[in-house]
């Protein structure tokens, strides 16, 4: 069965520093990837996907993330974050199952920056 | 083009009551899904359906059910409520084309059972 694992629980950071939060799925065939993000009393909403191609991926509010195959990860970054960032991320992966894709989210992290 | 609406938004039920929580898709979205959202647990997916059948299950036991309607409209339903039902329920939509399979979330039902 396909898993999602988000190692960092919470993680915060000041203003302007970097962000990575780290992704592992696990699944050897093709998979579809998202990080989708909610902010405090909002609805969840998407961040980026990847589908194919460029593995280098831009979503909004200047994230990225970057598949790597090999290593079974998909990685959100953020060169420097705002006050605003404070929010729960999560990452999921789909798999074709029969002809549909089968969701599967990771336990999400909550991400704290501090002014 | 107007999101996914879920009702009601809060619900304060006792043990043992059970529950009927609705979602509507994004016009022209066929594929809703439902998730248990947990401090800790993060997402946990319910089930899926699709042109009212469903098509996916998650590990959740038989009190938790649902339907989908002709319209794409779906109900949740769980029966004999425990305290650890508590949780906020997320509805998805989704056009389902292919591999797009981009979700739209509801802003859920928060579910508190005393």
């Amino acid at each position: 069965a396909q898993s999602v694992s988000q190692h960092n629980h919470h993680v915060i950071l000041s203003e302007a520093a970097s962000l990575e939060l780290g992704c592992n799925y696990s699944y050897g065939g093709t998979v579809n990837l998202f990080w989708y993000v909610q902010y405090p009393g909002q609805h969840l909403q998407l961040l980026l996907k990847y589908f194919s191609g460029d593995p280098l991926v831009k979503g909004i509010k200047g994230f990225e993330a970057e598949f790597i195959k090999s290593k079974f990860s998909f990685n959100l970054r953020k060169p420097s974050v705002q006050w605003s960032d404070t929010a729960e991320y999560f990452c999921a992966v789909t798999t074709d199952s029969g002809g549909y894709q089968k969701v599967t989210f990771g336990t999400g992290t909550k991400l704290q920056v501090i002014p | 083009k107007a999101g996914v609406t879920q009702t009601p938004r809060y619900l304060i039920k006792t043990r043992g009551q059970q529950v009927t929580l609705s979602c509507s898709p994004i016009s022209g979205h066929r594929s809703v899904s439902w998730y248990q959202q947990t401090p800790g647990q993060g997402l946990q997916f319910l089930f899926e359906y699709f042109s009212e059948t469903q098509r996916n299950k998650g590990n959740f036991p038989g009190r938790f059910s649902g339907r989908q309607f002709s319209n794409s409209r779906s109900e949740m339903n769980v029966s004999t409520l425990e305290l650890g039902d508590s949780a906020l329920y997320l509805c998805a939509s989704s056009f389902a084309v292919g591999s797009s399979y981009e979700q739209y979330f509801g802003p859920g039902t928060r579910l508190t059972v005393t």
